[in-house]
């Protein structure tokens, strides 16, 4: 049968704003958090990493929270640029697994000029 | 800054047929992985390799997929007959070290299967 891509959720902000983008994860044993940015064409890039013992971890211009609570991720971007737009992926990695990320579906960001 | 590599960007192959994709991880990485993105879905995990053997494997990873690293720079991912449901862009990644060290990406194969 014919198979259906994902739908993926939309963001669009315009220039200079700030994104929230958020994230529901699946298994409650994982431990380890990772935010990608996958620009057209091109393989996922590493933004910010987050180990569940914490709740907050900042970057520069971007900043990850983490609820364990109820199993959330967000992502932060202040003064969000043209160039921030992309294709963002929460990634989960469980404990005592060699590195496997696991990947969420996604969210498209659009920066609004 | 060190990259991963992967060559290929773009293969075209009849169904059935063999294909190779290639890749240079970075070059003091020990852990290697092979993700797969079927078009407009989510990056899904195929398999992790350490100290040449495969450490962890997902479903998707079956007997027609093989993964080595003949030298010390490549790392290969085999389809042995492929089939139409294998076209996907196809990503290596290379890491220093087991959880919670960063994960680097390459730009990933086209594999179109016709």
């Amino acid at each position: 049968g014919e198979s259906v891509g994902l739908h993926l959720p939309t963001l669009s902000v315009q220039e200079g704003d700030n994104s929230i983008i958020n994230c529901a994860y699946s298994n409650s044993a994982s431990d380890y958090f990772i935010w990608y940015k996958q620009e057209s064409g091109k393989g996922p890039q590493f933004i910010i990493d987050i180990r569940s013992n914490m709740d907050k971890r900042q970057g520069q211009r971007v900043t990850v929270l983490l609820n364990k609570t109820v199993k959330h991720l967000s992502l932060q971007i202040a003064a969000t640029q043209p160039g921030d737009s992309a294709v963002y992926f929460c990634a989960e990695i469980t404990s005592g697994s060699a590195r496997q990320l696991t990947f969420g579906s996604g969210t498209q960001l659009t920066v609004l000029p | 800054e060190p990259e991963v590599t992967q060559t290929p960007s773009h293969q075209v192959t009849q169904m059935g047929q063999e294909v190779i994709l290639r890749c240079v991880p970075i070059s003091n990485h020990l852990y290697f992985y092979w993700y797969r993105q079927i078009l407009g879905q989510k990056v899904e995990f195929l398999v992790s390799f350490y100290n040449n053997e495969i450490s962890e494997k997902s479903e998707i990873f079956d007997d027609q997929f093989s993964v080595e690293r003949p030298d010390g720079s490549n790392f290969t991912l085999k389809i042995r007959s492929t089939k139409l449901e294998d076209s996907a862009m196809y990503f290596c990644a290379s890491s220093g070290g087991r959880g919670g060290t960063q994960e680097y990406f390459g730009p990933g194969t086209r594999l179109t299967v016709l």
